[in-house]
């Protein structure tokens, strides 16, 4: 089945605690992307990749970090530095060629929660 | 990026009945999307549009894209349970993220 897997969907870390977010995706898409969904507010987008070995911050991205080594993976990574981390964490995917490359399709999310 | 304004914010309607939501940006967009979703789980893609003017259904659900290329409204016909959810827009721009907003919560009552 092809698809966008994260893993893994409930993680709870200690405070100060680095924690790292896996995003994998078998659609043969070109672009990742990592967003953060908090009660009562719509999708805010942390860092994009458009391609490997390359990526974007997006509005929020303090305190988070990325790597984009391999096309089908993403990692997020969830550093101290972040205020208030404790969130629902998406990665999603799009493929390339216009107009479907603004499509994108969503994992089943990660809930953080930071003791 | 910018926030869409997404209304109305939640909808509480009985089985059978009819279901408008819609959004609308100060930005043009080439694409608008609409998703819905489940607690605890992530978005799923219900239709995407791609030109303005576009009318698209997928079963019970149409949506259709604003001639101004501002707007979006998505109209679910004879609701069931199953439509309880979080409905999303997100409108796009070639080359940059997606802009969402804020869900619209719906409820449905047998």
């Amino acid at each position: 089945d092809g698809g966008i897997t994260q893993s893994p969907k409930y993680l709870f870390r200690k405070e100060g605690q680095n924690v790292t977010l896996s995003c994998e995706q078998n659609l043969n898409h070109d672009a990742m992307y990592w967003y953060r969904q908090d009660p009562g507010q719509g999708l805010r987008l942390i860092y994009y990749s458009q391609i490997v070995n390359d990526f974007q911050k997006g509005d929020i991205a303090e305190g988070y970090s990325v790597s984009r080594e391999k096309k089908e993976s993403f990692p997020l990574t969830v550093t101290s530095a972040q205020k208030n981390p404790t969130a629902f964490y998406l990665c999603a995917s799009s493929g390339s060629g216009r107009p479907e490359a603004d499509t994108q399709y969503f994992g089943p999310g990660t809930r953080l929660t930071v003791l | 990026g910018q926030q869409l304004n997404q209304s109305p914010q939640s909808m509480f309607i009985q089985e059978g009945e009819d279901v408008s939501m819609n959004c609308t940006s100060s930005s043009i967009f080439n694409t608008w999307l609409w998703y819905k979703q489940d607690p605890g789980e992530g978005p799923v893609l219900l239709i995407a549009l791609y030109k303005a003017g576009e009318l698209t259904s997928n079963g019970r659900l149409t949506a259709q894209f604003g001639i101004t290329r501002k707007d979006s409204f998505l109209n679910i016909s004879a609701s069931i349970p199953s439509d309880v959810g979080i409905y999303f827009c997100a409108g796009a721009r070639s080359g940059y993220a997606l802009n969402f907003g804020k869900g619209t919560s719906l409820l449905v009552t047998p």
